[in-house]
């Protein structure tokens, strides 16, 4: 079976640094995305991990253990309009299976 | 070049009726995955197409079919609609498998009353 968690709220404030963590249990591994949703639109692509380590884009940073089936979402220098949610996704051997955590709303306060 | 584009964007039908969307992928792209979000469930997995074939589909009654054109543009229907099917249903596309990197298109707004 495929599981996904991560937090469901966390709260940071506005300059801080903040990190999402995501663990995964699936039957096959491809790689690990984030994914980033404002209230009601559509996700968009943050990150791929798909071998151990950190992967760092701008203020967004991505780390991934594949031993330890865990991830987490770096964001630093936090800004009011990264208040969102963030999705962690796992794909399976094939690349095709996606499962999707249930998201961690993430509100920035000022 | 242009996204994922879904259509309508908003909908409201009654129970009973069915019902069907259409998204159409970005241009090269050829797999097309449709997911249905709700407050409570988060994003479920309905459906993978490639090349007009169901590759992948999820724990989603028959109710709910999909199809693929042969320009990669895709449909799904969901027949005989019920309270819980109102959610935000969304499309997204890649190149060949979704683990290249989905493009979300805006989701359609389904609301059965």
């Amino acid at each position: 079976g495929q599981n996904i968690d991560q937090p469901t709220e966390m709260t940071a404030t506005e300059g801080a640094i903040v990190q999402i963590n995501c663990t995964y249990q699936t039957s096959g591994f491809n790689g690990l995305f984030w994914y980033q949703q404002h209230a009601g639109e559509a996700p968009t692509f943050l990150s791929y991990n798909v071998l151990d380590g950190l992967e760092e884009k701008g203020r967004f940073s991505s780390f991934l253990s594949r031993s330890k089936g865990y991830s987490y979402l770096l964001l630093k220098e936090l800004q009011m309009k990264d208040s969102a949610s963030y999705l962690c996704a796992a794909s399976d051997n094939y690349g095709q299976n996606f499962v999707f955590g249930p998201g961690t709303r993430l509100s920035v306060l000022p | 070049k242009a996204g994922v584009t879904q259509t309508p964007r908003y909908l409201i039908k009654t129970r009973g009726q069915q019902v069907t969307l259409s998204c159409s992928p970005i241009s090269g792209h050829r797999s097309v995955s449709w997911y249905q979000q709700t407050p409570g469930q988060g994003l479920q997995f309905l459906f993978e197409y490639f090349s007009e074939t169901q590759r992948n589909k999820g724990n989603f009654p028959g109710r709910f079919s999909g199809r693929q054109f042969s320009n990669s543009r895709s449909e799904m229907n969901v027949s005989t609609l019920e309270l819980g099917d109102s959610a935000l249903y969304l499309c997204a596309s890649s190149l060949a498998a979704p683990n290249y990197g989905y493009t979300f298109g805006s989701g359609t707004r389904l609301t059965v009353v």
